[in-house]
């Protein structure tokens, strides 16, 4: 993960239309990721998982992709709404070398009516 | 609601001081793991108890400290409080040891004046 910095990337996008959120990972070792939905005056909530020896993960109305040759990570979410407004945080971990989750740079997702 | 407790939501104290942030995880999860969130750094991993002992530990100062009751409530301890203290406090828990889903209280809101 990275640090965060005090403004967070926005995404905006039209309702309706797809999201795509992007994260990079610095830890080559991590095998596990994670990504995380902060709405405000919440915790984080979990979306979506994918271990490193998958490419694509699809849940409902989301997607996560690793590429683990550029280290990168990315959440799609398909016909975005209003609800899904939120800044979105990923997240690795070496499972086996501690249990701390490593949380990247957030992104705020707007989604505009 | 998410199923994890935390208490107080607000806390308002002033530097020097000492404050004790209470989570209660979800029922049956036995992991507890506690997070800062600031606007500088960003989620950061603290610390992990499971099933009433210290599993892992991050960037967690000496000040700080935490534990985990038999009834496996937690409580994260903050003496000689600092202004760079102030955060927002996340508790998670989880049902293993290594469930990295983990579920996030909705935090604490620690305000150092």
């Amino acid at each position: 993960g990275e640090s965060v910095g005090l403004h967070l990337p926005t995404l905006s996008v039209q309702e309706g239309d797809n999201s795509i959120i992007n994260c990079a990972y610095s830890n080559s070792a991590s095998d596990y990721f994670i990504w995380y939905k902060q709405e405000s005056g919440k915790g984080p909530q979990f979306i979506i998982d994918i271990r490193s020896n998958m490419d694509k993960r699809q849940g409902q109305r989301v997607t996560v992709l690793l590429n683990k040759t550029v280290k990168h990570l990315s959440l799609q979410i398909a016909a975005t709404q209003p609800g899904d407004s939120a800044v979105y945080f990923c997240a690795d971990i070496l499972t086996g070398g501690g249990n701390k989750l490593t949380f990247g740079t957030g992104t705020q997702l707007k989604v505009e009516l | 609601d998410s199923g994890v407790t935390q208490t107080p939501k607000h806390l308002i104290t002033a530097t020097g001081q000492r404050v004790t942030l209470r989570c209660s995880p979800r029922s049956g999860d036995l992991s507890v793991y506690w997070y800062q969130q600031s606007l500088d750094q960003g989620l950061q991993f603290l610390i992990q108890y499971y099933n009433g002992e210290e599993r892992a530990k991050g960037n967690i100062l000496e000040r700080f400290s935490a534990q985990q009751f038999p009834d496996l409530h937690s409580e994260l301890n903050l003496s000689s409080l600092e202004l760079g203290d102030s955060a927002l406090y996340f508790c998670a828990s989880s049902v293993r040891e290594s469930n990295y889903g983990y579920t996030f209280g909705s935090g604490t809101r620690l305000t150092v004046v």
